[in-house]
């Protein structure tokens, strides 16, 4: 079973500046089969980022993410005040599925 | 547009049973299967399983296998979740979501509560 651990648990910023969300994993996922999420309160998941690297549908490109292996990260290169929230990694490499424990992004 | 509609919320007493439904719509129902993700009051994902919308062939997370069952209904484009022997530690929001690798569409989720 591949678990996921995503750092740092809190990560406190201000609008403008620049986030970096680490995700890593137990075991290397074959063909970057990692995907970021991105949930606020109340809300479902919406997903980020699949393949690692590619983009999901509508996202703007301030987000990006990067890796392969065991070791993932995900950039916010602008925070922009509806990019704080919490983030999860998921991997789709390996049954079963998994998601990170998150990391919240909040407002310095 | 791609739409995963959810049952509304349920209250259950420990030993019972839930069954979520969720109603697919927008796409190609036999082309995605649905993910099962549930979220316990203020903790992080958790992977339940998942049903293919082709063939209804399952993938259960072991910590739910015996527990759980997935089926979809092809004619009304709608995947059910059953999870039996509720306990208080299985309060959480359901949420079905598209894709058996990662979810592009998620549900509103479903929130049920086990109480006595």
């Amino acid at each position: 079973e591949t678990v996921l651990t995503q750092s740092p648990g809190t990560l406190s910023l201000s609008p403008g500046e620049r986030a970096t969300l680490s995700c890593r994993a137990s075991q290397s996922l074959s063909s970057s089969q990692l995907a970021w999420y991105q949930q606020k309160s109340g809300q479902a998941p919406r997903l980020l980022i699949y393949g690692a690297s590619s983009r999901a549908t509508g996202i703007p490109d301030r987000f990006s993410g990067s890796g392969s292996g065991t070791d993932f990260t995900l950039t916010i290169s602008r925070l922009e005040p509806e990019d704080f929230a919490v983030y999860f990694c998921q991997q789709y490499g390996n049954s079963p599925r998994a998601f990170g424990q998150g990391t919240k992004v909040e407002i310095k | 547009q791609v739409q995963l509609v959810q049952s509304g919320a349920e209250v259950k007493k420990p030993g019972a049973s839930v069954k979520v439904s969720c109603k697919a719509s927008g796409y190609t129902f036999i082309k995605y299967g649905i993910t099962w993700v549930r979220q316990a009051p203020g903790q992080g994902l958790e992977w339940m399983g998942w049903i293919s919308g082709y063939n209804g062939n399952t993938n259960y997370a072991q910590k739910f296998q015996g527990r759980v069952t997935m089926t979809t209904d092809t004619s009304t484009t709608t995947v059910y979740m059953e999870l039996r022997s509720l306990r208080f530690d299985d309060s959480a929001v359901y949420f079905c979501a598209r894709g058996g690798g990662y979810m592009d569409h998620w549900g509103q989720g479903t929130l049920v509560s086990v109480a006595s």
